[in-house]
């Protein structure tokens, strides 16, 4: 019954590999988002979606591309991993779009890129 | 430039009053502030939210002077298991920003 869940716990990849990491979330939330936490485990948001639509997209490079096909998950694709792409990636959901909504974690991928 | 800071890390010893404060002197009318609380290989999870005086739940409380400029997170006689990293995130509804700090990590000794 794990309310967010994140596909896989743990990627290992070679540089210039195309990956993805898949969420999904049960609890009836409209919106969804992606954060990546560096290794001195600073939070940054990247993406959020609400309803399948892109609400948040910030300066992240084009490699990195969302996918919403419908309100319950949330996939990440990365193009051409660099090594500077490791790290862990959470996605999250909150009820509604909102800046005081609260927000639900996943437990997180550990992106490895060697 | 919207801008949270808290200190990096922080020691306490089990049955102690601990505060952590976090800074946001860019926040807004209408902004709020959350913290969440993250263990080692998990997801930040939802500790506490206010936007303006003190809140107070189950396991924290929230204190937010007047000026909004600076909140603090107050965890009443904490144990080993409160041994954490604590985030700040302030949402910014000018812009759909969303903030954290760069988090605090709390340990606690017996």
């Amino acid at each position: 019954d794990t309310a967010v869940s994140q596909t896989p716990k743990y990627l290992v990849t070679q540089m210039g590999n195309d990956k993805s990491i898949k969420c999904e979330q049960n609890l009836g939330h409209d919106t969804m988002y992606w954060y990546k936490q560096d290794s001195k485990k600073f939070l940054k948001i990247m993406f959020s979606y609400n309803n399948k639509e892109l609400i948040i997209n910030e300066t992240v490079p084009n490699r990195f591309s969302p996918k919403s096909p419908d309100k319950a998950h949330l996939n990440l694709h990365i193009n051409s991993l660099e090594l500077g792409d490791s790290a862990v990636y959470f996605c999250a959901s909150s009820q509604d779009w909102g800046p005081s909504l609260e927000q639900f974690f996943g437990p997180g991928t550990r992106l490895t890129v060697l | 430039l919207a801008k949270t800071t808290q200190p990096i890390s922080m020691d306490s010893y089990e049955g102690q009053e601990v505060n952590i404060t976090c800074s946001h002197n860019n926040i807004a009318t209408n902004d709020y502030i959350t913290w969440y609380q993250q263990f080692p290989s998990q997801g930040p999870r939802f500790i506490i939210q206010g936007y303006k005086t003190k809140v107070t739940n189950e396991v924290a409380s929230l204190f937010i002077p007047a000026d909004r400029k600076s909140s603090t997170l107050s965890l009443p006689r904490v144990s080993l298991s409160d041994t954490a990293v604590y985030y700040c995130l302030v949402g910014f509804n000018q812009g759909g920003k969303l903030i954290f700090g760069q988090g605090t990590e709390l340990s606690v000794k017996p």
